[in-house]
Parts: C-alpha cells; structure tokens; sequence
C-alpha cells in the first residue's frame, strides 16, 4: 500500500530564511513520482515541484528544490529566501507507474511566514 | 478555459438533498480526478476518468456517490441523500497523460450539509 506522511501539522520560518517540510513516504513499487502542492487560503491547489524516483538530480524549480533520499523514502521541500506569501497549506503527494489512476496525499503542513 | 472551472463555489443543502458538483477541465486534457477534503485535513481521492476507459471508481465512499464523464469534457459528481458527514470540499483536478502527470486543480465546490 502507498502511503504518504507529513508529520509537521504547523511550522513557523521568518521571513527570508530558508526552511524544510518534511515527507516520508511507503511505497513497494520500484518507480514512482513525488510531488509538493502549495494550497492557499483561497482553496486552490498549485503545483510547485516533481520528482521522478529514477531522477538523479534533486528537481529545484527557482526558490523550491526537492530534498530526495531515495533510501530513506523521504522527499522534503525547501524553500529558500521565504516570503510573506508563501504562507499556506503544503502538501506532499506520490502517485505509482503502476498504478497511474491514484495519488496518494499527505495530511499537510501548515506553513506561517513571519515578518 | 485557461485553468480547471468548478461550479459553484458553495453549495449549502439539507440532509438527503441530492447535489450535483461540475468540473470544467483543461481543454485537451484526459484524465480528471475528483477528490474530498475535509477540514483541516487532505485530500481523498474519489474517482479517476482517463478519456473514453472505464472509470476508477474505487475511491467513492458509498453508493450514495457517482460521477460521469462525456469523452474529455465536463464531469459532473453526484452525491445523493447527503449527510452532514459529506460536508467537504470537492475539488477536481485534469491532467494530460505523460511522464509527471501534473495535475492541475480547481479551486473547488465548499458542500455544506445542514
């Protein structure tokens, strides 16, 4: 069974400081992919970053890059220099090569940026 | 459209109402997902279209919901004799079937059952 795990229900980073959100996840299946969905207070889900599980290379997309431990099945984003609007809901997913219908989704972390 | 429409935004209804919830995905796009959140919590994954294939409906909770799909347009999700435990927002996402399969969201139907 795939599961995804986000144990930081809340963190706090001042502004232009770097931080990291943590994610475990569970997954059998030799190829998959890992994503981070930022959620604002307007509801909308946005995509920030992927990473394929055979990707050499942590993915970074400007201020946002994966942190990606293939052994220890942990893919935590960093988001360097914050900004007041990055706060929001961050949520960590993964969907199989082998089960292309399903996503798996995290609880979420909540995410404040101080200033 | 240029992104995913959902209508409406809110919808309040009484216990064993049935409610229809509409997504408009990315023109071009194949698959559509729907998906539950509930408060404070994340997303469930409820069901999967991907063109003309047989639905994934293995993510619906009861027989109470269903969903339908025409081809690669507009999804309709259909939750009959609603409960207050269905209040949620519903939120549908499109995506094109390629590596990465990046789902592209709306912004959501907030279901209040009262």
């Amino acid at each position: 069974a795939q599961k995804i795990t986000q144990t930081q229900p809340g963190m706090f980073v001042q502004e232009k400081e770097a931080v990291t959100l943590d994610c475990t996840y569970d997954t059998s299946d030799p190829s998959y992919g890992l994503f981070w969905y930022k959620q604002p207070s307007s509801g909308e889900m946005i995509f920030l970053i992927y990473q394929g599980s055979y990707d050499q290379q942590n993915a970074t997309e400007g201020r946002y890059s994966l942190n990606f431990q293939k052994a220890r099945k942990s893919a935590n984003l960093v988001i360097s220099a914050s900004q007041l609007g990055d706060s929001a809901m961050y949520f960590c997913a993964m969907r199989s090569q082998y089960n292309f219908n399903k996503f798996y989704f995290g609880s979420g972390t909540k995410l404040n940026v101080k200033p | 459209g240029a992104g995913v429409s959902q209508s409406p935004s809110n919808k309040v209804t009484e216990k064993g109402k049935d409610v229809e919830l509409r997504c408009d995905p990315i023109s071009g796009h194949t698959a559509l997902y729907w998906y539950r959140q509930r408060l404070g919590q994340g997303l469930e994954f409820l069901i999967y279209f991907q063109g003309n294939s047989a639905p994934d409906k293995s993510g619906l909770p009861s027989d109470r919901f269903s969903a339908e799909r025409t081809g690669e347009s507009v999804s309709t999700l259909t939750i009959q004799r609603t409960q207050q435990e269905d209040s949620a927002v519903y939120l549908c996402a499109s995506s094109l079937e390629t590596s990465g399969n990046i789902q592209y969201f709306g912004a959501g139907t907030r279901l209040s059952v009262l």
